[in-house]
């Protein structure tokens, strides 16, 4: 099955910064890659998504970018703001299967 | 209107105890999904089903088992539970099985004494 591996576990910034989290994937037939996120005792949230056809996209302070041919995919968070602190997952959707990373804790200090 | 609702919030309860947990909802799609996050926030799926019909069935204990009576609702029934189910555990629901975008309750903390 699909393996996603997510990168840093923890992420400390100062506010205004930017943080990147990064994750890889590995089967190739995955084509939808979402980022999702959770705050302290909610479920997680979608932040955005890409497509396997679809290198960049961009919704305001966040972007996401994908590398097909070395299956990673990476969360550009920038001009990060305290309320920006939460868990961060990745996730790679197969089909009908959805694999998660291990999540990314973001804190940004005031 | 809470789009993916679930009960209880949070339970408590002796190891051997047999217990649910309620999901429902409200955004008219057709595939639900249960995910169990351990103490290290890592999120992994039990369970799918797709118009009331089972789609993924992970390596699980035979002592859960998901129903749908409906595709509205997808309840999870934990039977003689242990210590290690303690855990939060997450509905969801996504327009398809192939769609993309999950989404998820608020949680239930369960916590196995």
């Amino acid at each position: 099955g699909e393996n996603v591996e997510q990168h840093p576990s923890t992420l400390s910034v100062q506010e205004g910064d930017s943080a990147v989290i990064k994750c890889t994937y590995s089967d190739s037939a995955s084509n939808y890659f979402p980022w999702y996120k959770q705050e302290l005792g909610k479920g997680p949230q979608l932040i955005i998504d890409i497509r396997s056809n679809v290198g960049e996209k961009k919704d305001q302070r966040i972007a996401v970018t994908l590398n097909k041919t070395a299956k990673h995919f990476s969360l550009h968070i920038t001009e990060t703001q305290p309320e920006d602190s939460a868990v961060y997952f990745c996730a790679a959707l197969k089909r009908n299967d959805m694999r998660f990373g291990a999540g990314t804790r973001l804190t940004v200090k005031p | 209107d809470t789009a993916v609702s679930q009960t209880p919030k949070y339970l408590v309860t002796q190891m051997g105890n047999d217990k649910s947990i309620k999901c429902e909802q409200n955004l008219g799609h057709d595939t639900m999904y249960w995910y169990k996050q351990d103490s290290k926030k890592f999120l992994k799926i039990m369970f799918s089903y797709n118009n009331k019909e089972l789609i993924i069935n992970e390596t699980v204990p035979n002592r859960f088992s998901p129903k749908s009576p409906d595709k509205a609702h997808l309840n999870l029934h934990i039977n003689s539970l242990e210590l290690g189910d303690s855990a939060v555990y997450f509905c969801a629901s996504s327009p398809s099985p192939n769609t993309g975008e999950l989404f998820f309750g608020e949680g239930s903390r369960l916590t196995v004494l």
